[in-house]
């Protein structure tokens, strides 16, 4: 079954500070990788998602992520947060053909500091 | 108009007491999913039903049953509640782009559960 780990469960950072989560997956087959927030007391929300083509995937409120095979990797990246971003970022990866099951790793806690 | 809806969205009951956490979904996805968040927030797989047919039953004591009567519900029974059992439950449903390969996951706002 597909695995993921996410480093530095907690940072915190002040505005306009440039912001880099990790995510590992473990998986020997074709993935599809996906990062996830959740703002404080509600619910998760999709960053982005990469399935195919350009490794590099831009999402929603300024983020990307890049996708290095050779590394097993979709690190998570803002140039320059704001306050607004704090909140819990979760990475995820389902095997692309298996039986729908979307593994999380265990978060990171972003707190930005104005 | 919610697309992945769940009551209740709070829910206090004593320990013992059986709950029951209901999930609908209008997006027309086939396959609909419990997760549970722990106070760490780790979010873990429970189950998983796609057309109304169980495809995932993670290592959960026998006193969750997930029914599904259709493939726009899952509900989530929990008999015999525990303190443990308290965090919170998400639901979700998700399409498969079967030529892409394209997942969209699409989850509730959550219960969350607290037993006392």
């Amino acid at each position: 079954a597909q695995s993921v780990s996410q480093h530095n469960h907690h940072v915190i950072l002040s505005e306009a500070a440039s912001l880099e989560l990790g995510c590992n997956y473990s998986y020997g087959g074709t993935v599809n990788l996906f990062w996830y927030v959740q703002y404080p007391g509600q619910h998760l929300q999709l960053l982005l998602k990469y399935f195919s083509g350009d490794p590099l995937v831009k999402g929603i409120k300024g983020f990307e992520a890049e996708f290095i095979k050779s590394k097993f990797s979709f690190n998570l990246r803002k140039p320059s947060v704001q306050w607004s971003d704090t909140a819990e970022y979760f990475c995820a990866v389902n095997a692309r053909r298996g039986n729908n099951r979307l593994a999380f790793g265990k978060g990171n806690q972003v707190v930005v500091i104005p | 108009d919610t697309a992945v809806s769940q009551t209740p969205k709070y829910l206090v009951t004593q320990m013992g007491n059986d709950k029951s956490i209901k999930c609908e979904q209008n997006l027309g996805h086939d396959t609909m999913y419990w997760y549970k968040q722990d106070s760490k927030k780790f979010l873990k797989i429970m189950f998983s039903y796609n057309n109304k047919e169980l495809i995932i039953n993670e290592t959960v004591p026998n006193r969750f049953s997930p029914k599904s009567p259709d493939k726009a519900h899952l509900n989530l029974h929990i008999n015999s509640l525990e303190l443990g059992d308290s965090a919170v439950y998400f639901c979700a449903s998700s399409h498969l782009d079967r030529e892409t390969f394209n997942y969209g996951y699409t989850f509730g706002s959550g219960t969350r559960l607290t037993v006392v």
